[in-house]
């Protein structure tokens, strides 16, 4: 159980386009998700959390208009990267905690490779 | 504030024990986790202990807490070569955002 996928796994684009990153829930009800940045060879940043049907929370420094971010259900959240630029590429790695499995822990999805040329 | 310290790597020989050690600053952290990560993947949970607990163990994984210290650490007994990728030691606050070690590149070798 707490199974977590995002979709793409890996997605390459031009500056300037627009990309959504699906993180879903399979096996439970989502009724938080995080949203995290990570460089290579660094450590995970927290850039966002998102409850299901209420607004983001944002971490100091990022911005929430660049990186926006839906939780429209209990089993799926998207982060969309506004005009994508090449320092946006990185590693965006969601988790979710919720209903049905233990809540004092987040589980994690297997991460979305982002390439912007 | 919020700081995660880890050292970096870690090599050992395959069979070996492997220890890795954490420490965190704030004091009134209430779970303590720790998370595996290999190549171009995500997170792992591996355990996590609450910080009113001074160990835990799982099959081959030992968590120690050593809460006067702020000192975390997770042994691997009978290290194997899939063992190999980067651990990260977290901390959080009840529900709240898990910060992040700056993660432990775990090599073992045959």
């Amino acid at each position: 159980g707490a199974v977590v996928s995002q979709h793409p796994s890996r997605v390459i684009c031009k500056s300037g386009t627009s990309v959504k990153i699906e993180c879903r829930s399979l096996d439970f009800q989502a009724t938080t998700m995080f949203w995290y940045r990570q460089f290579p060879k660094q450590s995970l940043m927290l850039m966002a959390t998102s409850n299901e049907g209420s607004k983001a929370t944002y971490e100091q420094g990022v911005e929430k208009d660049k990186f926006l971010i839906n939780h429209a259900s209990l089993t799926l959240s998207t982060l969309t990267v506004a005009s994508a630029h090449p320092e946006d590429s990185s590693f965006y790695i969601c988790s979710a905690r919720g209903s049905g499995v233990s809540t004092d822990t987040q589980y994690f999805g297997p991460g979305t490779r982002l390439t912007v040329l | 504030g919020e700081d995660v310290e880890q050292s970096l790597f870690l090599s050992v020989r395959e069979g070996d024990s492997s220890v890795i050690n954490c420490t965190y600053t704030d004091s009134s952290s209430t779970y303590l986790y720790w998370y595996k990560q290999e190549p171009g993947a995500g997170l792992q949970l591996l355990t996590y202990i609450f910080s009113n607990m001074d160990m835990k163990q799982d099959q081959r994984l030992t968590v120690l807490l050593n809460k006067k210290d702020k000192h975390l650490s997770l042994r691997i007994a009978d290290t194997q070569t899939g063992d190999s990728a980067i651990y990260f030691c977290a901390e959080s606050k009840g529900f709240q955002k898990l910060v992040f070690g700056t993660g432990t590149r775990l090599l073992v070798s045959p």
